[in-house]
């Protein structure tokens, strides 16, 4: 069955250091999607992407943040100057062809921010 | 502020009850309702999705909505040690952002 992989698995940066995180989505999939989820607390929305633009970002998907999609496969997530506070997993999505069809999640990247 | 919630838990049933988890949503305009499962450490694995109101029944999986009482509910009947986890319910208005609930802890006792 098709998957999302995401890319690394963990990633440790020092603070203030600028960090990417890569996402293939479900092949045949349209929309992408950003994540977050803090240890212990609930998974949070941070942007959603359709026809190579934002189409909706919450209100944590601030100037320190941007996505892209450089090529035909990969969806990534660039955070500028970390911080602490940014530590927490990351999850990349994908759905089919509407907004509120199911969302399809990957394993995760866990960023841990010195 | 759109919320999504749920009684955090414990949940803790025996092996062979129904397991039943509720969530209320606050937004009424809410179109489609999803269930995941999260297993410690890892990522949300989709369960079921219902978007009118009624029952949904996949497996030992049924969802109910009731979009006038604002809830979504999610039984786990012949419930099983692996189904021990968390269990998130997320919310869609019609737009892009899904509003994820903090997930309620079911633990199946053998």
């Amino acid at each position: 069955e098709p998957e999302v992989t995401q890319t690394p698995s963990h990633q440790v940066t020092q603070m203030g250091q600028e960090v990417i995180l890569r996402c293939v989505p479900i092949s045949n999939h349209l929309y992408f999607y950003w994540y977050r989820q803090i240890l212990g607390q609930k998974v949070e929305f941070l942007v959603s992407f359709y026809n190579n633009e934002i189409s909706e970002k919450s209100e944590i998907f601030d100037d320190q943040f941007s996505v892209e999609r450089p090529d035909g496969s990969n969806f990534t997530l660039k955070i500028r100057s970390t911080k602490l506070e940014d530590s927490a997993m990351y999850f990349c999505a994908s759905s089919k062809d509407r907004t509120n069809q199911p969302q399809h999640f990957g394993d995760g990247t866990r960023l841990s921010i010195l | 502020q759109k919320e999504v919630e749920q009684n955090s838990g414990p949940l803790s049933v025996p092996e062979g009850a129904i397991a039943s988890l509720n969530c209320t949503y606050s937004d009424r305009g809410s179109q489609s309702f999803f269930w995941y499962r999260q297993y410690s450490g890892k990522s949300p694995e989709l369960i079921m999705f219902i978007y009118s109101n009624g029952d949904k029944e996949d497996g030992r999986f049924t969802a109910q909505l009731n979009k006038a009482s604002q809830y979504v509910s999610l039984l786990i009947r012949d419930s099983q040690p692996s189904d021990s986890a968390t269990y998130l319910c997320a919310v869609n208005e019609g737009g892009n952002q899904f509003y994820f609930g903090t997930g309620t802890s079911l633990t199946v006792i053998p």
